[in-house]
C-alpha cells in the first residue's frame, strides 16, 4: 500500500503562470516531508522540505503547503519557468533518526511549463 | 569529479550473469543508499549504510548484495537476476542517515536484465 501519492502524473502550465503540485500521504507519523526534482539522465535533486511543526515554508520562487489534518502537502512555483520543466517527488520521512533516513517517495509529476 | 557518481550508465545483462554497479562520492558524506526505481513506480529504498555498516535492508533479495569499502564507496552486485529487476538504480549520499539530511543523488544506472 503506497504511503505516499501523487495522484496527478503530469501537470501542464504556462509560462510566468503559477504550478502547484500535489502530494497525499496515509502515515501519520511521517513528520518531515521533502520536495525533489529530476530532469531526464540525471538524479533527483533536493528542492524544498517543511518540518510538521510549520505549515508553510518558501524558498524564492517554491513554496511548499502542509496541511497535517489532512494529510496534504503541495508545491507551489510562481512564476514558473520553462526551465522548470522537470518531474517533481514527494517524499516522506518519520523521525528525525528512527528511521535511518529512510524517505518513502511519490510516482512523481512531470511538469510541463510552455513558453 | 564533484558529486556523487554511477558507473555504468546503462547495463545490459542476462539472467546468469554477475555484474555490479559502482558509486562514488565526493561529497565528504558519512551515509550511503540504493534505491530502485521501477517504470512508473515510486522510488524504493533498497540498502542503507552509514559510517561503513549497513543499518538498512528494505527486504531486499539475497540476488542484489551491497558492498560498502569505504564511506566514499559503495556498490551492488547484482547476480541471477529477473527480468522484473530491470530498473533504474540510483545511489544517494548524506551527511549522516536521519531523516533530515539532505539526501544528494547520482544520475542512475540504468539496468535491463534479459
Amino acid at each position: 500500500d503506497q504511503q505516499v501519492k501523487q495522484n496527478s502524473p503530469s501537470l501542464s502550465v504556462q509560462e510566468g503562470r503559477i504550478s502547484i503540485l500535489n502530494c497525499d500521504y496515509t502515515n501519520s507519523m511521517f513528520d518531515y516531508f521533502l520536495w525533489y526534482k529530476k530532469y531526464p539522465a540525471e538524479g533527483p535533486t533536493f528542492l524544498i522540505s517543511i518540518s510538521s511543526i510549520k505549515d508553510k515554508n518558501e524558498d524564492g520562487r517554491f513554496t511548499v503547503f502542509l496541511n497535517k489534518s489532512a494529510k496534504h502537502l503541495s508545491l507551489h512555483i510562481v512564476p514558473s519557468q520553462p526551465g522548470d520543466s522537470a518531474v517533481y517527488f514527494c517524499a516522506a520521512s518519520e523521525g528525525e533518526y528512527n528511521q535511518g533516513g529512510k524517505l518513502i517517495f511519490g510516482q512523481g509529476t512531470e511538469l510541463s511549463v510552455k513558453p | 569529479e564533484t558529486g556523487v557518481t554511477q558507473t555504468p550508465r546503462h547495463l545490459v545483462m542476462g539472467m546468469t550473469n554477475k555484474k555490479s554497479l559502482k558509486c562514488e562520492q565526493h561529497l565528504g558524506h558519512n551515509a550511503m543508499y540504493w534505491y530502485k526505481q521501477s517504470a512508473k513506480k515510486p522510488l524504493e529504498l533498497m540498502f542503507v549504510y552509514n559510517f561503513k555498516e549497513q543499518t538498512e535492508n528494505n527486504s531486499v533479495p539475497s540476488r542484489f548484495s551491497p558492498e560498502c569499502p569505504n564511506s566514499s564507496h559503495l556498490f551492488l552486485h547484482l547476480h541471477t537476476l529477473q527480468p522484473e529487476d530491470s530498473a533504474l538504480y540510483l545511489c544517494a549520499s548524506s551527511h549522516r542517515s536521519g531523516s533530515t539530511d539532505t539526501q544528494y543523488f547520482g544520475p542512475g544506472t540504468r539496468l535491463t536484465v534479459l
